[in-house]
């Protein structure tokens, strides 16, 4: 099945660092989520994002849904130890049947 | 904890078994996805219900999955005559139609078939 762009599969940083993950698609969606997943447990909402252009802030984090509606970006500023984990980007077009498509996620690792 | 709710956690089975997950929404939701999860993979996509409807099936849902709500409220995931290749993370996901869609998950069942 159809799935997101999410590149590299994995990041090292910085404890302190900005880092800054992007998401591309070959299609149109007209929601962009991010999600954050800890080993052995179900994905965490951190961002959702429902119109292009918009730019939306949850703490540190900052995300973009793209004015061409197939990308995402998400930045995590002063990064910090329990940032570590995966990060999935994920498409939503709203409507009948409002199903998820996710990238591949990338992994984030943090050095103290 | 008023947020999604799945049972078990964590599954062993040996080939052949059936097996059978639930999943509690967010009271609210009328929406509910179900989506599985390999290693090294985004969720995919499997099944949601609106209500007590079954709407929607991925091809990914082979003859040997079944999904019920039969109520609109929790739901269940079963797998009959189970293959080494169901081994895998089943997600569920609520969300309620109309306040943006945006799903919230559960913690995962993780299925392990011996």
């Amino acid at each position: 099945g159809q799935q997101l762009n999410q590149s590299p599969q994995s990041m090292f940083i910085q404890e302190g660092e900005d880092v800054s993950m992007n998401c591309t698609s070959s299609s149109i969606f007209n929601t962009w989520l991010w999600y954050k997943q800890d080993p052995g447990e179900g994905p965490v909402l951190l961002i959702a994002l429902y119109k292009a252009g918009e730019l939306t802030s949850n703490g540190r984090l900052t995300a973009q849904f793209g004015i061409t509606r197939k990308d995402s970006f998400l930045n995590i500023s002063a990064s910090i130890p329990s940032d570590v984990g995966i990060y999935f980007c994920a498409g939503q077009l709203t409507g009948a049947n409002s199903k998820l498509t996710f990238g591949k996620g990338i992994t984030l690792s943090v050095r103290p | 904890d008023t947020g999604v709710s799945q049972d078990p956690r964590h599954k062993i089975t040996k080939r052949g078994q059936n097996v059978t997950f639930r999943c509690d929404p967010i009271s609210e939701h009328n929406r509910l996805y179900w989506y599985r999860q390999t290693l090294g993979q985004g969720p995919e996509f499997l099944t949601y219900f609106q209500n007590e409807a079954q709407l929607e099936k991925s091809r990914l849902l082979s003859d040997r999955f079944s999904a019920e709500r039969p109520k609109g409220s929790f739901s269940t995931l079963e797998i009959q005559r189970t293959e080494q290749g169901d081994s895998a993370m089943y997600l569920c996901a609520s969300s309620l139609q109309g306040a943006g869609d945006t799903q919230y998950f559960g913690p995962g069942t993780r299925l392990t078939v011996l």
